[in-house]
């Protein structure tokens, strides 16, 4: 399996600064790592996809990184809105690819 | 629309007693999942479908159950062995195969009392 490590504590930043998120897994590099929004009692939307073999993705004000050396990903919010308020999962596919393993997440606070 | 649809939102049931919940898409997606969230922590794999009348469990699948007769459905039933059923449960489905995004459900809160 897969250990995923998210902040627990949550980020607070000013809206309108660059928001960044850190995901760290501890075992084997995953093909796929995904990033998913979550807000209070509703269930996850997806975000972005990067492939191992991508150093870098981007979507409008999102960016996501990806280093399998270091075995972690970073994802950006630039320009961020108070509406960018909620939790941010991580989520690496599972040996199989059949299955993805989530992190616990990690809450963004955007202050207006 | 299409979508992915769980029902209840709210669940209470009695201690020992089974529970069944709903899980329908209309995404024409192979694969479904169950997942379990409890507060602060994140989604844990329940069970896992790639295809019609075939499904694997997940890493937490003691005392769960599920059936897969029909490409759009995957309910759960949560029997009375599980020792904690009190969670937040997600249903997702995706198209098979590596990499692609998985498209959740609203969730059904169930709270054993």
């Amino acid at each position: 399996s897969q250990k995923i490590e998210q902040n627990s504590e949550a980020l607070n930043i000013q809206e309108g600064k660059t928001a960044t998120l850190t995901c760290n897994y501890t075992n084997y590099s995953p093909a796929y790592l995904q990033w998913y929004r979550q807000d209070p009692g509703r269930g996850p939307v997806f975000l972005l996809l990067i492939r191992e073999n991508e150093k870098e993705k981007r979507k409008e004000r999102l960016k996501v990184t990806f280093d399998t050396t270091l075995k972690q990903s970073l994802f950006h919010i630039t320009a961020s809105q108070p509406a960018d308020s909620a939790t941010y999962l991580c989520a690496l596919d599972g040996d199989n690819f059949n299955k993805f393993y989530f992190g616990s997440g990690t809450k963004l606070n955007v202050k207006p | 629309d299409g979508g992915i649809t769980q029902s209840p939102k709210y669940l209470f049931r009695k201690e020992g007693q089974n529970v069944t919940l709903s899980c329908e898409q209309n995404l024409n997606h192979d694969a479904m999942y169950w997942y379990r969230q409890d507060p602060g922590q994140g989604l844990r794999l329940i069970y896992y479908s790639q295809i019609v009348n075939d499904f694997q469990k997940g890493d937490i699948a003691e005392g769960y159950s599920v059936s897969r007769e029909k490409k759009e459905s995957f309910p759960l039933t949560v029997t009375s062995a599980q020792k904690n059923p009190t969670a937040f449960y997600l249903c997702a489905s995706s198209n098979r195969g590596g990499g692609n995004e998985q498209f959740f459900g609203p969730g059904t809160r169930l709270t054993v009392l």
